[in-house]
């Protein structure tokens, strides 16, 4: 199985701020099968990026993701309040879909 | 409007067995793959299961595989997960999601989920 290891655990950083995490994957696999998630407290998870660099609908341009083969980014290139949360990445190919373990964005 | 409504969460006994229920509603169900992911307190995402739109097809985490079992009924628009020998570590809030085609797609919708509580 593939394992997702995210980094750092914890980014702390202020409004307007860039915002840059880690995804790396324990062995290659194409980033078409690569997903980052959002999820706030007492939400369910939301879908940002998938396909490694594909923003989902109504996700805003401040968010992107890039990267290929086993390392990964999610970039936020402005934090706005409401950008405060966990995010996750996700392998979604071959079963296991794994996640990494999440990475919280604080104030 | 699109949902997805888990529900048969609770308490049970270690070694006992639980039916969760997901009812999906504001899509055509049958198009979708879907697949059950859960969360303990305090901690991260744990994807489980998934099965084809059809359900013909199946997979496990390595975690519940021959514990969980993970079926569907598209003529009521709904997913089921048959959880089996529950320990302390299945205490956790579990989601229903969807993702379109074979399930080589992203979730790209979630429900709320329904907490499991494993206590003697």
């Amino acid at each position: 199985e593939i394992v997702l290891t995210q980094s750092p655990g914890t980014l702390s950083l202020s409004p307007g701020e860039r915002a840059t995490l880690s995804c790396r994957a324990s062995q290659s696999f194409s980033s078409s099968y690569l997903a980052w998630y959002q999820q706030k407290p007492g939400q369910a998870p939301r879908l940002l990026i998938y396909g490694a660099s594909n923003r989902a609908t109504g996700i805003p341009d401040r968010f992107s993701g890039s990267g290929s083969g086993t390392d990964f980014t999610l970039t936020i290139s402005r934090l706005e309040p409401e950008d405060f949360a966990v995010y996750y990445c996700q392998h979604y190919g071959d079963s296991p879909k794994m996640f990494g373990q999440g990475t919280k964005v604080e104030i | 409007q699109m949902q997805l409504v888990e529900s048969g969460g609770g308490v049970v006994q270690p070694a006992r067995s639980l039916r969760l229920s997901c009812a999906a509603s504001g899509f055509t169900f049958s198009n979708y793959a879907m697949h059950w992911v859960r969360q303990a307190p305090g901690k991260g995402l744990e994807w489980l299961a998934a099965i084809s739109y059809d359900g013909t097809y199946t997979f496990y985490a390595y975690s519940v595989r021959g514990r969980f079992t993970i079926s569907r009924d598209n003529s009521r628009n709904s997913l089921y997960l048959q959880l089996g020998s529950l320990t302390t570590e299945d205490t956790a809030l579990y989601h229903c999601a969807r993702s379109r085609g074979d399930g080589k797609n992203p979730l790209d919708y979630w429900g709320q989920g329904t907490l499991v509580t494993v206590s003697s």
